[in-house]
């Protein structure tokens, strides 16, 4: 079945740094990909999507390239500050699925000023 | 934008009683919505799906009797923990997605921690 791999945490970096964090993908075609974000004792707020091969999502100075060939998502944010530090899962939804979202296991990140 | 209210936030019960939990689409008719459960550390765990009118579609290893759904409008669904004991402290959340919503990302509560005492 369809099924999304991420890099586990936690990750912590120092403010301004240069984030990456790894996603990839098993799907039978083509399917739209996500990144959400999670802070402390909060729900689920979608920060970027893709829905086909080569679209690039952004929101917030983050970005993500769905990449067909190697199966990924990975976020990327040039410049992390403080209030960056939360939880990030990247999931997917199939095509012609009813709105079901299948999740990563979520990575931690802790910015530190 | 389209909003999700979870109610309540956070629930403390006694072990063998019972708890609803609230889902509610302020802005939107919810044709489908969708319980995740998430355990400390971990991904969200899809429980069932439920669509409006219709009984739900449990994910395997859900109990259906213990974790009793109930999508009865367009605009509200329920999540009825029954007889709750310590292991189903949890935090819960729920989304919900549209008619026209189809491949845009679903909308979700800002969820439910239950704790069991």
């Amino acid at each position: 079945g369809d099924s999304v791999t991420q890099m586990e945490g936690p990750v912590t970096l120092s403010e301004e740094a240069f984030l990456t964090i790894n996603c990839t993908y098993t799907a039978t075609g083509y399917p739209s990909l996500f990144w959400y974000v999670q802070y402390p004792g909060e729900g689920l707020q979608l920060l970027l999507k893709a829905t086909k091969a080569d679209d690039k999502g952004s929101n917030k100075g983050f970005e993500a390239t769905y990449r067909k060939e190697t199966t990924s998502f990975h976020l990327e944010k040039g410049s992390v500050q403080v209030s960056d530090s939360a939880v990030y899962f990247c999931a997917l939804m199939g095509r012609g699925a009813t709105n079901k979202l299948i999740f990563g296991t979520g990575t931690l990140l802790a910015v530190q000023p | 934008g389209a909003v999700v209210s979870q109610h309540p936030s956070r629930v403390i019960c006694k072990s063998g009683t019972s708890v609803k939990i609230e889902c509610r689409s302020l802005d939107f008719q919810a044709t489908t919505m969708f319980w995740y459960r998430q355990f400390p550390k971990q991904s969200l765990m899809l429980m069932a799906t439920s669509n409006e009118g219709s009984k739900a579609t449990y994910e395997q290893g859900v109990e259906k009797d213990k974790f009793l759904i109930n999508h009865a409008s367009l605009t509200l669904s329920t999540l009825t923990v029954t007889s709750a004991h310590p292991e189903d402290s949890s935090f819960y959340i729920c989304s919900a997605s549209g008619t026209g919503f189809n491949n845009s990302p679903l909308h979700f509560g800002n969820g439910t921690r239950l704790t069991v005492t």
